[in-house]
């Protein structure tokens, strides 16, 4: 199985700040990466699929880099609304697995 | 809009069944591979199972093979999971999930509500 794995497990911001998220495999999965926020109490939102390409509806603040085994995703100025955990997902093969997670706090 | 809402969901003993649903509308079920994806209280994201479009090829986690079974009814849009000899630790809400296509190997672009499902004597 590929092994997800994300840091920090927490991190804490401020508004305003740029943050980001790595995401590692334990083996190469090209850019078959995506990124989910999930808010509490609700289903993870689709952020970022191939890696790279930012899906429909989600603002430009957020974007996503690397191929593979070494990922990030970036939020170029942190806002209110974007306090929340943040999953990366491999889909090259099954299991299909996703990271641990890395919970956004405020500062 | 694309729509999924899983049912089912509920209090059962350990070593009990149960089978979860979830209802399609908004956009043609038959043509996009589908999941099941779950999460224990207070932890991360666990892929379950996965069926293509056409329910002719399934995976199942380690986790839950042997036990659990996905499969689906296009005629009525509805996505199943069959859960059988269930332990305390499949507690968790269940979430059905819509991959972007058909592939079998492909991101989840839509997400239901989830149902919670809670295994305890």
């Amino acid at each position: 199985d590929i092994q997800m794995t994300q840091s920090p497990s927490t991190l804490s911001a401020s508004i305003g700040d740029r943050v980001t998220i790595t995401c590692r495999a334990s083996q190469s999965i090209s850019s078959w990466l995506a990124w989910y926020q999930q808010k509490p109490g609700k289903a993870p939102k689709l952020l970022i699929y191939k890696a790279s390409s930012l899906a429909s509806g989600v603002p430009s603040r957020f974007s996503g880099s690397g191929s593979g085994t070494e990922f990030t995703l970036t939020i170029s100025s942190l806002q209110p609304d974007d306090f929340a955990p943040y999953y990366c997902q491999q889909y090259s093969t099954y299991p299909l697995t996703f990271g641990q997670g890395t919970k956004v706090e405020i500062k | 809009q694309v729509q999924l809402v899983e049912s089912g969901g509920g209090v059962v003993q350990p070593g009990r069944s149960l089978r979860l649903s979830c209802a399609a509308s908004g956009f043609t079920f038959k043509n996009y591979t589908a999941h099941w994806v779950r999460q224990a209280p207070g932890k991360g994201l666990e892929w379950v199972a996965a069926i293509s479009y056409d329910g002719g090829n399934k995976y199942h986690a380690d986790s839950v093979k042997g036990r659990f079974t996905i499969s689906r009814d296009n005629s009525k849009n509805t996505l199943y999971l069959q859960m059988h000899s269930l332990r305390v630790e499949d507690t968790a809400v269940y979430y059905c999930a819509r991959s972007f296509s058909d592939l079998i190997l492909d991101y989840f672009d839509y997400w239901g509500q989830g149902t919670l499902v809670t295994v305890s004597s």
